[in-house]
């Protein structure tokens, strides 16, 4: 079955950039989006397609995706953005996500 | 608003079964793929199930075939879950989620929680 890795835990201090990745086999052939996840709330969408946005996501996230590793890009990271991050994509008609990335601002 | 609440969460005895609802609103149900994800405590989300916007395609997580089945009304504007044989490790929050018409969840309910255990 396909497989969706995520590095458990990526810091980052505020104000710099963030990057969280996920790797797959030939993900780059595939769309893969991301949701954010903090404590105790549900997913929220922050980027599809690869590297679209949807309203009312700030500018600060961004993605992309090319070869084995989508990417999730956060510039500028503030407190609030401390949360848990998912990676999604379709394959074989059969939805797979990611294990999950803690991200921690400090 | 386009709002999706679940509800018939709770606590079940190992092999017993519960139904799960997702009341949908704000937006033409009945265009819309939907899916089923959960979420063990303390660990990631895991996706369980979807169908097709008139109920005539499903699929399943290899770990839930044979026990869950999805369903929908487009009447009522509702997405189901019937879960049997439920076993300790089905004990998850358990989320629906509109596939946004190209493979992405948006939005997701606020989900519900079911416990097996004796």
């Amino acid at each position: 079955s396909y497989e969706l890795t995520q590095p458990p835990s990526v810091s980052v201090s505020p104000g710099q950039t963030a990057s969280i990745t996920c790797s797959g086999d030939k993900l780059g052939d595939k769309y893969a989006c991301w949701y954010q996840q903090k404590p105790g709330q549900s997913p929220v969408l922050v980027i599809y397609q690869d590297s679209k946005r949807p309203s009312g996501i700030p500018e600060r996230f961004s993605g992309s995706n090319s070869g084995n590793t989508a990417t999730l890009t956060i510039s500028g990271t503030q407190a609030m953005d401390e949360a848990d991050y998912y990676c999604q994509a379709w394959d074989s008609g059969y939805v797979v996500f990611g294990g999950g990335t803690k991200l921690t601002v400090l | 608003e386009v709002q999706l609440v679940e509800s018939g969460g709770g606590l079940v005895q190992p092999g017993g079964s519960l139904r799960l609802s997702c009341a949908a609103s704000g937006f033409t149900f009945s265009s819309y793929w939907m899916h089923w994800v959960r979420q063990a405590p303390g660990k990631g989300l895991v996706w369980v199930s979807r169908i097709n916007s008139d109920g005539s395609s499903t699929s399943y997580a290899d770990s839930v075939k044979g026990r869950f089945t999805i369903s929908r009304d487009n009447a009522k504007n509702t997405l189901y879950l019937q879960m049997n044989s439920l076993r300790a490790e089905d004990t998850a929050v358990y989320y629906c989620a509109r596939d946004d018409l190209g493979g992405w969840f948006d939005p997701w309910g606020q989900g519900t929680l079911v416990t097996v255990s004796s």
